[in-house]
């Protein structure tokens, strides 16, 4: 079975500060994982994916996150937030070797970004 | 640039009511799913389908819910008779094979009173 650990439910930054949202991942087979945002009042939108090849990946709105399989974590970072990055962020794992598109999110983290 | 749509955005009904939420996947997407999220809690996965059938589902989607593709672009999931515990936001996705990326919708809020 797989799982995701999302640590800290709300994480707190100032305009221009370093974003990082840890997310720490079981998984009994080579997983993909992914980071999904959702601003208020919206969908699931995908900010970036790993599923092979290189570890560091960069996804929309400045966003990016590195696969450590020593680590069993997919951190998201962004070296300078913004307003508009306030929203919900959820980490998810599938099994590479399943049949199926069936996601494991994590608790979320809600991202406040102050002035 | 295609998206999942989903209807309503959001329904109130009284326990013991049969709801029908609806969703359009994306059209050459053949792969389909439905997860809810309960208020304050994570994300879940309820059931996908695949080739007008379920492929897997979650030990929530019991007995009283149930999914259907009637017509080729809509793909449904029915509630036969709703609970409290069933006030959620429902999230219908689709992807176009199991190891791309899937798409969702915005969600239809549940509200059962």
């Amino acid at each position: 079975a797989q799982s995701v650990t999302q640590l800290g439910s709300h994480v707190s930054v100032s305009e221009g500060a370093l974003v990082l949202l840890r997310c720490n991942y079981s998984s009994s087979v080579p997983p993909y994982l992914f980071w999904y945002v959702q601003y208020p009042n919206q969908g699931l939108q995908l900010l970036l994916k790993y599923t092979t090849g290189a570890t560091l990946v960069k996804g929309i709105n400045g966003f990016e996150a590195e696969f450590k399989k020593s680590e069993t974590s997919f951190h998201l970072t962004k070296p300078s937030a913004h307003m508009s990055d306030a929203a919900e962020y959820f980490c998810a794992v599938i099994n590479s070797g399943g049949s199926n598109y069936k996601l494991t999110f994590g608790k979320g983290t809600l991202l406040t970004v102050n002035p | 640039e295609p998206e999942v749509t989903q209807t309503p955005s959001h329904q109130v009904t009284q326990m013991g009511q049969e709801v029908i939420l609806r969703c359009v996947p994306i059209s050459n997407h053949l792969y389909f799913y439905w997860y809810r999220q309960i208020l304050g809690q994570k994300v879940e996965f309820l059931v996908s389908f695949y080739n007008n059938e379920i492929s897997e589902k979650s030990e929530i989607f019991d007995d009283q819910f149930s999914v259907e593709r009637p017509d080729g672009s809509n793909f449904t999931l029915k509630i036969r008779s709703t609970k409290l515990e069933d006030s959620a936001m429902y999230f219908c996705a689709s992807s176009q094979h199991t190891n791309t990326e899937a798409f969702f919708g915005q969600g239809t809020r549940l509200t059962v009173v």
